[in-house]
């Protein structure tokens, strides 16, 4: 059973540049089957799909961050990262790594399997 | 942005009575490739989101065959034939046809 796990600071200053890394365990992200995927959820912006990076290394953002946020691939670690710079009191939220189940063969799923727990961040000085 | 809309924000409902939450989005959702990336997700408190239902109508490995899900183009409903106590929690549509993928606001299912 695949299981995604975040971690990274719980607090970051205005401004700073928050670092969040997810580590899987009981599966590859060297796999053409999914995304692997940031989301966030904040109680006055509910659920906000971040971005993600496939296993070719090609990646999408939400256009709402793209120009702060980036995810990366380490292959070697079985991991993939969020970095989000400039951060603000509204990046306040619970961080999400999550993987999306693409396809197994010829059938589609485009479904969000797997979530890691969450990690709270605060932007706070 | 696709923006989808649940009604209701809330939900009480009896133990052992049927439930059903309705989600529109602003745009059709069949994608290019013919099918509908339509997802149900069940957060219970405490705990990140699971996914039940994925394509409209398909019920996720391990989910209880009391929930079902209907729906084409911009409507869709999620069904729960008969409530029990461990479905409490928050329901959210979401749509993996269009990026950026976008969820709804989410319905709280509550035992009157």
């Amino acid at each position: 059973q695949v299981q995604l796990q975040e971690s990274g600071p719980g607090l970051v200053k205005p401004s700073q540049t928050l670092s969040l890394t997810c580590a899987v365990s009981g599966g590859s992200v060297n796999s053409g089957n999914y995304y692997w995927s940031w989301i966030r959820q904040s109680p006055g912006k509910g659920l906000e799909w971040i971005g993600h990076i496939y296993f070719t290394g090609s990646t999408y953002y939400n256009p709402s961050l793209k120009s702060r946020v980036s995810v990366s691939l380490d292959t070697s670690e079985n991991q993939f990262s969020l970095r989000l710079i400039s951060v603000n009191a509204a990046d306040t939220a619970v961080y999400y790594c999550a993987r999306v189940l693409l396809w197994l063969g010829h059938y589609y799923y485009f479904g969000v399997d797997v979530w890691g727990q969450g990690t709270t961040v605060t932007v706070s000085s | 942005d696709v923006v989808m809309t649940q009604t209701p924000l809330s939900s009480p409902v009896t133990l052992g009575q049927p439930a059903s939450i309705s989600c529109r989005s602003s745009q059709s959702l069949v994608h290019s490739d013919g099918n509908t990336y339509l997802s149900w997700l069940q957060q219970r408190p405490g705990q990140p989101p699971r996914l039940l239902i994925y394509r409209i109508s398909n019920r996720f490995s391990g989910v209880p065959d009391r929930f079902s899900g209907s729906g084409a183009g911009t409507d869709f409903t999620l069904k729960i034939s008969r409530v029990d106590a461990e479905d409490v929690g928050v329901y959210y549509c979401m749509q993996t046809t269009q990026f950026p993928y976008t969820f709804g606001q989410g319905t709280k299912l509550e035992i009157k």
